[in-house]
């Protein structure tokens, strides 16, 4: 069954650490994206990635990294930079990073300050 | 600087009546818009699609309409179901990246 698998489903971060997030898919999809969202707004996009070893900035990308060294991978850390973490985390990939590509969405993983 | 706009937070529709979720859009340039649906605990799921080129797209009981002029598009879900009880997001595309509303969260009402 192909899909979008992020894990963990709920995970808490100390002040000063830093935590990544992991999302894996089987669909044999180009492009992948990281989204975060938060109470009364909408999605916003962190980075995205076109190819393998290759990504971009989004709009929001300040305190966090990502990697993307294998087509089905792409993990997003949330460094210590990132001054406000919490919030709903959305992993998405897309056939190639054409604008007319839907993009499927995992179930997100949602970060808290411990 | 919020680029597409859902401004009902929430709808309320009777079962085997017609849904109507707004969407509007203040960048001129968007020349793709979709529609997604968001059940609890779970991703969003594509739902519907329009060009710019149309001002409506049809599928089962899903249709979304797109006024250019206005800059607003609607889906309309005809009819509804308990099922379709969800939050749906509406998108746009720039050429280079998705923009999102804050969703709309539909209930039908048995």
């Amino acid at each position: 069954d192909g899909g979008i698998t992020q894990s963990p489903k709920y995970l808490f971060r100390k002040e000063g650490q830093n935590v990544t997030l992991s999302c894996e898919q089987n669909l044999n999809h180009d492009a992948m994206y990281w989204y975060r969202q938060d109470p009364g707004q909408g999605l916003r996009l962190i980075y995205y990635s076109q190819i393998v070893n290759d990504f971009q900035k989004g709009d929001i990308a300040e305190g966090y990294s990502v990697s993307r060294e294998k087509k089905e991978s792409f993990p997003l850390t949330v460094t210590s930079a990132q001054k406000n973490p919490t919030a709903f985390y959305l992993c998405a990939s897309s056939i190639d990073a054409g604008p007319r590509q839907p993009q499927h969405f995992g179930d997100g993983t949602r970060l808290s300050i411990l | 600087d919020q680029q597409v706009k859902q401004n009902s937070p929430s709808l309320s529709v009777q079962e085997g009546r017609i849904s109507i979720l707004n969407c509007d859009y203040t960048n001129s340039m968007f020349d793709y818009f979709l529609w997604y649906k968001k059940y609890p605990a779970e991703g969003p799921t594509f739902l519907i699609s329009i060009s710019s080129i149309k001002d409506k797209n049809e599928d089962g009981r899903f249709t979304v309409f797109l006024n250019k002029s206005a800059k607003h598009l609607s889906l309309h879900i005809v009819p509804s179901q308990p099922g379709d009880s969800a939050v749906y997001f509406c998108a746009a595309s720039d050429y280079n990246q998705f923009y999102f509303g804050t969703g709309t969260s539909l209930t039908v009402i048995p």
